[in-house]
C-alpha cells in the first residue's frame, strides 16, 4: 500500500542534541509537509517543499531545519532541541500545492529530556 | 489568533444518534475546507472535504455542510458507530499550500 512512514516512531534526546526525524513516501507526490504538533494544541506548519523547493513557515524557528534529497524522503533537523520542542511531529504529503487532501504519516514523539 | 476553531473539545454520543462536529473560522479567504479523523498513535486520515462553492458534501454516513456568512461547517455522522470514536480535525485552505487546522473534538461513541 502506498503510505507515508515516519521513523522513529518515538525519540528520546537531550537538551541542546542534534536530532534528526525522517519521513519517507511512496505515492510520489510532489509536496511534503512537516507540522508541529503540542498536546491539545492544532498541529503547526514548519515547512514544506514542493519538489526541491523550500518553504520556511516566518514563525519557524531557526532551530529547524529540514532537507529533501530526493522525492521519496523528507528529514527534520533541529539543531538544538530544548524542552519547547517536546512534541508529535507530523510529516504529510500532497499531490497539488493547492488543495487537495494531505496524507499523514503516523508522527514521531519527541521526548527531550 | 487562531483562525480556524473547534470549540468542543469533546463530545459524546450514543451509537445509532447522530454526532454533528463543529468549526468555526474567520479568514474569508478561506476556500476549501477539509475534515480529519485520528486514532491515537497514528496520523491523521482525511475524511472529507467541501468547496466554498458548495454548501453541502456528502460521503456516506458522513456530511459536510457549510454555512458561508455564518464562517461555519460542521460534520455530521449518521448513524455514529463506536468505530467512529477518534479526535476529528477540521481544516482551512485559501487555494494554497497552507492547510490551518482546528484543534480538534474528541468524539466518543458509547456502545
Amino acid at each position: 500500500d502506498a503510505m507515508v512512514i515516519q521513523n522513529p516512531r518515538y525519540q528520546v534526546t537531550q537538551f541542546g542534541k542534534p536530532v534528526t526525524l525522517s519521513c519517507s513516501q511512496t505515492l510520489n507526490h510532489n509536496v511534503m509537509y512537516w507540522y508541529q504538533q503540542k498536546s491539545s494544541q492544532a498541529p503547526k506548519l514548519l515547512f514544506h517543499y514542493y519538489d526541491k523547493d523550500f518553504n520556511n513557515e516566518a514563525d519557524t524557528p531557526d532551530n529547524f531545519q529540514s532537507r529533501r534529497p530526493n522525492t521519496s524522503f523528507c528529514f527534520l533537523d533541529i539543531r538544538s532541541p530544548g524542552l519547547g520542542d517536546a512534541a508529535m511531529y507530523l510529516c504529510a504529503t500532497s499531490r497539488a500545492r493547492g488543495g487537495g487532501e494531505q496524507f499523514f504519516g503516523p508522527g514521531t514523539r519527541l521526548t527531550v529530556l | 489568533d487562531q483562525q480556524v476553531k473547534q470549540n468542543s473539545p469533546s463530545l459524546s454520543v450514543q451509537e445509532g444518534r447522530i454526532s454533528i462536529l463543529n468549526c468555526d473560522y474567520t479568514n474569508s479567504m478561506f476556500d476549501y475546507f477539509l475534515w480529519y479523523k485520528k486514532y491515537p498513535a497514528e496520523g491523521p486520515t482525511f475524511l472529507i472535504s467541501i468547496s466554498s462553492i458548495k454548501d453541502k458534501n456528502e460521503d456516506g454516513r458522513f456530511t459536510v455542510f457549510l454555512n458561508k456568512s455564518a464562517k461555519h461547517l460542521s460534520l455530521h455522522i449518521v448513524p455514529s458507530q463506536p468505530g467512529d470514536s477518534a479526535v476529528y480535525f477540521c481544516a482551512a485552505s485559501s487555494g494554497t499550500y497552507k492547510y490551518i487546522f482546528g484543534t480538534g473534538t474528541r468524539l466518543k461513541v458509547l456502545a
